[in-house]
């Protein structure tokens, strides 16, 4: 079955403690992304990736890494989280076909706590 | 990509079809519209886009005016899964970002 998946789907952790959340799809997508989802703030882009090593930043990309080692996982890296990265977290994934834009597959999502 | 407007909330009676309005006044020519809904906190599903033609897939149909500053999609016959909050955007270019504004709560009634 054609699917992103994010791990782990809760997460409650504490302040300056390190966290990474996996991302990864089974589709053979090039375009990767990462969106955070606040309430009245919508959803708002972190991260994306164009492809294997290129990865650009977002409207929100304070406090947060990624990485693109291989074509299908994505993670995100909060190496000092603080409580204001509370929040309900989304991976996205889509083909890259030239002008004509694809759909975008997104994850179940991850929501993190951070006291 | 072109600013989207949409109504906050929207009631449908189930098994009536829904039609769920976007104003999206300023879109360019190379600009897509696209629908994706976001049933309470699960991560968004695409639901269709289209460009200039009207669209029918087995989800819903899109109706694109012929001035492309306004769209409607509709779900034919509406049911209690389809609860949930709409969003219409306007994308193209070589943006790949989605940026989702307040969207439309869809509400389908017994």
């Amino acid at each position: 079955e054609a699917q992103v998946t994010q791990n782990p789907r809760y997460l409650i952790t504490v302040t300056g403690k390190k966290l990474t959340v996996t991302c990864s799809q089974n589709m053979n997508h090039e375009y990767m992304s990462w969106y955070r989802q606040d309430p009245g703030l919508g959803l708002r882009q972190i991260y994306y990736s164009m492809n294997v090593e290129v990865t650009d930043k977002g409207d929100v990309p304070e406090g947060y890494k990624v990485s693109r080692k291989e074509k299908r996982n994505f993670p995100l890296i909060l190496e000092s989280p603080s409580p204001n990265q509370t929040s309900l977290y989304f991976c996205a994934s889509s083909l890259v076909q030239g002008t004509i834009y694809n759909e975008q597959f997104f994850g179940p999502g991850t929501r993190l706590t951070v006291l | 990509d072109a600013k989207t407007t949409q109504p906050t909330s929207m009631d449908c009676a189930e098994g009536r079809a829904a039609n769920l309005p976007c104003n999206h006044s300023t879109i360019s020519g190379n600009e897509y519209v696209y629908w994706y809904r976001q049933i309470h906190s699960q991560g968004p599903q695409y639901i269709i886009h289209g460009l200039k033609n009207n669209e029918t897939n087995e989800m819903a149909s899109l109706i694109i005016t012929e001035d492309r500053k306004s769209s409607t999609l509709i779900l034919p016959h509406a049911t209690l899964r389809d609860t949930a909050v709409y969003y219409c955007i306007a994308r193209g270019g070589s943006n790949y970002k989605l940026t989702f504004g307040k969207g439309t709560l869809l509400t389908v009634n017994p």
